[in-house]
């Protein structure tokens, strides 16, 4: 059964930082794209970042390029998002998708991970 | 940025009845079109990718259709488990965009 489960999330002043992490289980973690996806509170979903399967292409929203920095491990079978000089507007639940390499629709979810940013 | 445009906003429909809901994109995605179902408090579920390919385990009264810019998907006798929000998505260019969601609700 693929599981993917969000970690990392809280609450963090404007400007700080913040590490999310995903932990992957019950597929071939190193075979697939990965990718975060963001839903602020009562909002629709937008695409955040992705990576590919060996790190070789990696892709940012403008809204976080810069600040965010998406990486994976695969003898960890894990997925990070650095979080830099975060803002009010990042304020969202984070979620961590699967999608097969080359075709970035999203498969399979986690439960996704709440950070809040506010003083 | 392809901007993707979800109608309507809110839909209503009886239980047993058919839902339509469409999606337009600024510019042609080919079939690079998904659909999610989000229920509350709850990640989404891919429904349907490449505009019209169902996604495992999903139950043949859903169905997508279209290519370029307008897209359907089509909820053909709706139960009490698909009242949700629905978003498109598109995959043709980057950045990934997606829909405002429609919110299909029980009338």
């Amino acid at each position: 059964e693929v599981q993917l489960v969000e970690s990392g999330g809280g609450l963090v002043k404007p400007g700080g930082s913040l590490r999310l992490s995903c932990a992957a289980s019950g597929f071939t973690f190193s075979s697939y794209s990965m990718n975060w996806v963001r839903q602020a509170p009562g909002k629709g979903l937008e695409w955040v970042s992705s990576i590919s399967s060996s790190s070789g292409y990696i892709y940012y929203a403008d809204s976080v390029k810069g600040r965010f920095t998406i990486s994976r491990d695969n003898a960890k079978n894990s997925l990070y998002l650095q979080m830099n000089s975060l803002r009010a507007e990042d304020t969202a639940v984070y979620y961590c998708a699967r999608s097969v390499s080359g075709s970035p629709n999203f498969d399979y979810w986690g439960q996704g991970t709440l950070v809040t940013v506010s003083s | 940025e392809i901007v993707m445009t979800q109608s309507p906003a809110t839909l209503s429909v009886s239980p047993g009845e058919r839902a339509t809901l469409s999606c337009r994109a600024s510019q042609s995605v080919s079939s690079n079109l998904a659909w999610y179902q989000q229920k509350p408090g709850q990640a989404p579920r891919l429904l349907i990718y490449g505009a019209s390919t169902r996604a495992t385990g999903i139950p043949g009264r859903f169905s997508g259709s279209g290519s370029g810019t307008e897209f359907t998907l089509t909820i053909s006798s709706l139960q009490s488990e698909d009242f949700a929000v629905y978003y498109c998505q598109q995959y043709n260019n980057w950045p990934l965009t997606f829909g405002g969601g429609t919110k299909v609700e029980i009338k």
